[in-house]
């Protein structure tokens, strides 16, 4: 069973520069998140998805930040204009929606903003 | 105030040895799930061991365990017999309102160890 995709695995930009991240997550999976690693620190959500209801985003900075999983099963994760601060690695996770208690996450994609 | 706690920011043992990582966690909640995930230097985070709150034993898988004392609101990993590939950073995890309604995980701030050939 292939596990969560991620691409790009690496990302630099200079701020201002707009960045999107892309997220497959396993099959059958309904339930999709986002998480933001910063360095030394544990991952922080930033939005989970339940099919394509986003249920949560109360962490999401949407003056910046915006996400969309269209069809319910890839994701996408966009920063407009990134800023220094938002260096990071950027997880996405997915879970079964009944049963299952662990979320599987992907490799990530580490973004350095110049 | 901090949910998990994680009070070991490195850690060191002997190849073969047992590890213990300790991990505290703050919650009101009756119904709650705790976890341990494994994050080596590739980055991916590696889902390790569950207990859920109303669990009457400990949770075991392989070499890994965690014991759960609820009154002292601490789930401690237990590692043994250490293995070189066991170096990696560990972190703690909560997920409350078990029971399905909201599933997000909150992290501690991890330990990171390190097996001493």
């Amino acid at each position: 069973e292939a596990g969560v995709v991620q691409s790009p695995r690496y990302k630099i930009i200079e701020k201002k520069q707009p960045v999107a991240f892309w997220c497959n997550p396993i099959s059958g999976h309904n339930t999709l998140y986002w998480y933001r690693q910063n360095l030394g620190q544990g991952p922080e959500l930033l939005i989970r998805y339940e099919n394509e209801e986003a249920v949560d985003d109360s962490q999401l900075p949407k003056d910046r930040f915006s996400a969309e999983r269209l069809k319910g099963v890839d994701s996408t994760l966009k920063i407009q204009p990134a800023e220094l601060g938002d260096s990071a690695v950027y997880l996405c996770a997915s879970s079964l929606r009944q049963g299952g208690h662990e979320q599987y996450f992907g490799p990530g994609t580490r973004l350095t903003v110049t | 105030a901090q949910k998990i706690t994680q009070t070991q920011p490195g850690m060191f043992v002997q190849e073969k040895e047992a590890v213990t990582l300790d991990c505290t966690y703050d919650t009101s909640d009756q119904s709650y799930g705790l976890f341990w995930y494994k994050q080596p230097s590739s980055g991916e985070m590696i889902f390790l061991i569950y207990q859920g709150s109303y669990d009457e034993q400990n949770a075991t898988e392989g070499r890994y365990s965690l014991n759960f004392q609820k009154a002292r609101k601490s789930a401690n990993l237990v590692i043994s017999a250490s293995q070189l590939g066991d170096s990696a950073m560990y972190f703690c995890a909560m997920r409350e309102r078990d029971s399905g309604s909201a599933r997000q995980l909150t992290f501690g701030s991890g330990t990171q160890l390190t097996v001493l050939p």
